[in-house]
């Protein structure tokens, strides 16, 4: 069994950019969240992928989208990066196949800086 | 909108101390709470999942309880050691699609 892999894991963008961050679930689970954890803080729902529709979203701006493919991969692209978007994201695999849910497996994180 | 509270905020020991840290939340109609582990600057590893359906769970040294009445959860860690030193952070399934939401977390620090 795989777990969730994320890349890159440290990027450096430039204040304005775009940027990509990719996330490969684990094997066996389709659904696919998002979350941005500032310094010191917990981490924050973005958005969530379930059968590649986004299925629920937090209180982030339509700058930050996602995409989630057939394989259940999904990728988190930031537009016009603010330097506030400075963080470490991370993704998280989950499974809707039990009712409970078997909880979410999260991935290492990519680490944003934006200056 | 769910609310979860995590106390304290930091928490320092010395090795072989039994410990307590607890987690609440404000809404109890919830799927399952899972406690993870967070090592500086790196993500998240599961440690302990309850159903909403159990009251504890258990793995190793690790002990977690859940009162879904009250709305708290507790993660009992037993004769404590450096290598524990992380932050802790508990976060709550609730219905509708698989949203988490996270507590701010416990930074706990074991002293040799």
């Amino acid at each position: 069994e795989t777990g969730v892999t994320q890349s890159p894991t440290h990027l450096i963008k430039t204040r304005g950019q775009q940027v990509t961050l990719r996330c490969s679930s684990q094997s066996g689970h389709n659904t696919v969240s998002w979350y941005q954890q500032a310094l010191g803080q917990g981490p924050q729902f973005i958005f969530q992928y379930y059968r590649e529709e986004e299925n629920g979203r937090g209180n982030f701006p339509p700058r930050f989208s996602g995409l989630q493919f057939p394989n259940y991969s999904s990728e988190l692209n930031v537009n016009a990066l603010e330097l506030d978007d400075s963080a470490l994201y991370l993704c998280a695999s989950s499974s809707d196949r039990v009712p409970e849910g078997y909880g979410y497996t999260f991935g290492s994180g990519t680490r944003l800086t934006v200056v | 909108k769910q609310e979860v509270t995590q106390i304290p905020a930091a928490l320092s020991v010395p090795e072989g101390e039994n410990l307590v840290l607890n987690c609440s939340f404000t809404d109890s109609a919830i799927y399952n709470l899972q406690w993870f582990r967070q090592d500086p600057g790196k993500g998240l590893t599961s440690l302990l999942l309850i159903q909403s359906s159990q009251r504890e769970q258990t793995s190793g040294r690790l002990n977690a309880s859940l009162d879904k009445s009250s709305g708290r959860s507790t993660l009992y860690i037993a004769a404590s050691q450096p290598g524990d030193s992380a932050t802790y952070l508990c976060a709550v399934k609730n219905g509708g699609y698989q949203k988490v939401t996270f507590g701010t977390g416990t930074k706990l620090q074991v002293i040799p």
